[in-house]
């Protein structure tokens, strides 16, 4: 699987945006990026997914630039509950590969 | 149940001591995972099943670490003759389906809220 790069840390005023990048210049044709996050003392939630497309659900947005090096997870309005560590994780499909953690972007969200 | 339940959510065990760590996981799922987390660390991939085979126990540490589930269901961790560096949180996941998939949502893991293992 391809490994990821994300900034360690980033702040978000409630109710702004919340634009987390994600780079993962090796990956190749058949992995998918994931997104998933963790909240202080509970287990990894899954977000979303996607393969080239941008992808949208009640929870987040992905975009994924043309070359697929690099991506965005955007939480159109951050709240507090927001504040966790937020994983990108790059997956080939037709594999029985685990998913393998980085340690992600500590986003925390503020008043 | 509704998630994947783990127990115990927290354990103190003496140096040497053995431990299980047990996973429920969601009802009709095929594949179950377990990941260590260290403080301050991402989690890491120890071993997965398929029902009731272990297809994948690469991740584990030493052969102090044994993970079953023998009918397919609930799978059981355990740690023999622990050590300090055992110390960590253990997660447990599952899906639907069997890893591999061509399906792209078949990679969707469900996590537990994990246990937390103190080696004192």
């Amino acid at each position: 699987d391809a490994k990821t790069t994300q900034p360690p840390s980033m702040d978000c005023a409630e109710g702004r945006a919340a634009n987390l990048p994600c780079n993962h210049s090796t990956i190749s044709g058949n992995e998918y990026v994931y997104w998933y996050r963790q909240i202080h003392s509970q287990g990894p939630q899954y977000i979303i997914h996607g393969l080239k497309n941008n992808e949208t659900n009640e929870m987040a947005s992905l975009i994924i630039t043309e070359d697929r090096k690099s991506s965005t997870l955007i939480l159109p309005h951050a709240t507090l509950r927001d504040t966790a560590v937020y994983y990108c994780i790059v997956r080939a499909t037709g594999t029985a590969s685990k998913l393998t953690f980085g340690t992600g972007t500590r986003l925390q969200v503020t008043l | 149940g509704a998630g994947v339940s783990q127990s115990p959510r927290y354990k103190v065990a003496k140096r040497g001591q053995d431990v299980a760590l047990r996973c429920d996981p969601i009802s009709g799922h095929v594949s179950l995972f377990w990941y260590q987390q260290a403080l301050g660390q991402g989690p890491e991939f120890l071993t997965y099943f398929q029902n009731e085979a272990q297809l994948d126990k690469s991740g584990l540490p030493s052969d102090r670490f044994f993970a079953e589930r023998p009918e397919g269901s609930v799978s059981t961790l355990k740690i023999q003759r622990t050590q300090q560096e055992d110390s960590a949180v253990y997660l447990c996941a599952s899906s639907l389906r069997v890893q591999g998939g061509l399906a792209s949502g078949a990679n969707v893991l469900t996590f537990g809220a994990g246990s937390r293992l103190t080696v004192l």
